[in-house]
């Protein structure tokens, strides 16, 4: 069956530091796939989209690579703040028309001071 | 410049009721989206409408859910006859409907659905 992994385990890091967090896939060929952070309470917001043709992309201090041989999407958060503290979802577009995403279950980031 | 607006934020019904979510996406969106979210499942995708027409449904319960977007007003999702199962989150999202990957979804801040 169709299955998106994210680090299951919370993961807490010093400020200043990068976080680097997991997206795994199996049984997909994604067109395009995409990173989301949700606060407590609220609905996902988009970060950022990367296509299957391309291995890396940034927005400031947001790294998102893409390896489709590996079936794997790494982010990184460089000089990490407190305020980078959220859950952070992967989605994965199949058809390559962002009607129907899949998603994974998240994986907590904390940034101590 | 307002998002995409859910409301009521909060839900209480017994079992039995009904209830009715409702969402009015951004401003220039002809397209949204529905999803229930689940603290051990994460998002899953229910319903996907533009204005009069279900496009797919492929995600919703046969029975009880319905969903629609008039020509006039918000996009409803309608739960008729409530069961405990049934109390979660529920995000709409809306997007501009212009086809293709890049096609972003914005999402609202949910109405959190629980059914004593």
């Amino acid at each position: 069956s169709q299955k998106i992994e994210q680090n299951s385990e919370a993961l807490n890091i010093q400020e200043g530091k990068t976080a680097t967090l997991t997206c795994n896939y199996t049984n997909y060929s994604p067109a395009y796939l995409q990173w989301y952070r949700q606060d407590p309470g609220r609905g996902p917001v988009f970060l950022l989209l990367i296509r299957e043709n391309e291995k890396e992309k940034r927005k400031e201090r947001l790294k998102v690579t893409f390896d489709t041989t590996l079936k794997q999407s790494l982010f990184h958060i460089t000089a990490s703040q407190p305020a980078d503290s959220a859950t952070y979802l992967c989605a994965l577009d199949k058809t390559g028309n962002n009607r129907k995403l899949i998603w994974g279950l998240g994986t907590s980031l904390a940034v101590n001071p | 410049n307002a998002g995409v607006m859910q409301n009521p934020r909060h839900l209480v019904r017994r079992r039995g009721q009904e209830a009715r979510l409702r969402c009015s996406p951004m401003k220039g969106h002809s397209h949204v989206y529905w999803y229930r979210q689940l603290p051990e499942e994460g998002l899953k995708f229910m319903v996907y409408l533009q204005k009069e027409n279900i496009i797919d449904e492929s995600g919703m319960p046969k029975e009880r859910f319905s969903a629609e977007f008039p020509k006039e007003g918000p996009s409803i999702l309608r739960i008729q006859q409530v069961v405990r199962g049934d109390s979660a989150a529920y995000f709409c999202a809306s997007s501009q409907g212009t086809g293709g990957g890049l096609d972003i979804q914005y999402f609202g801040a949910g109405t959190r659905l629980s059914v004593l």
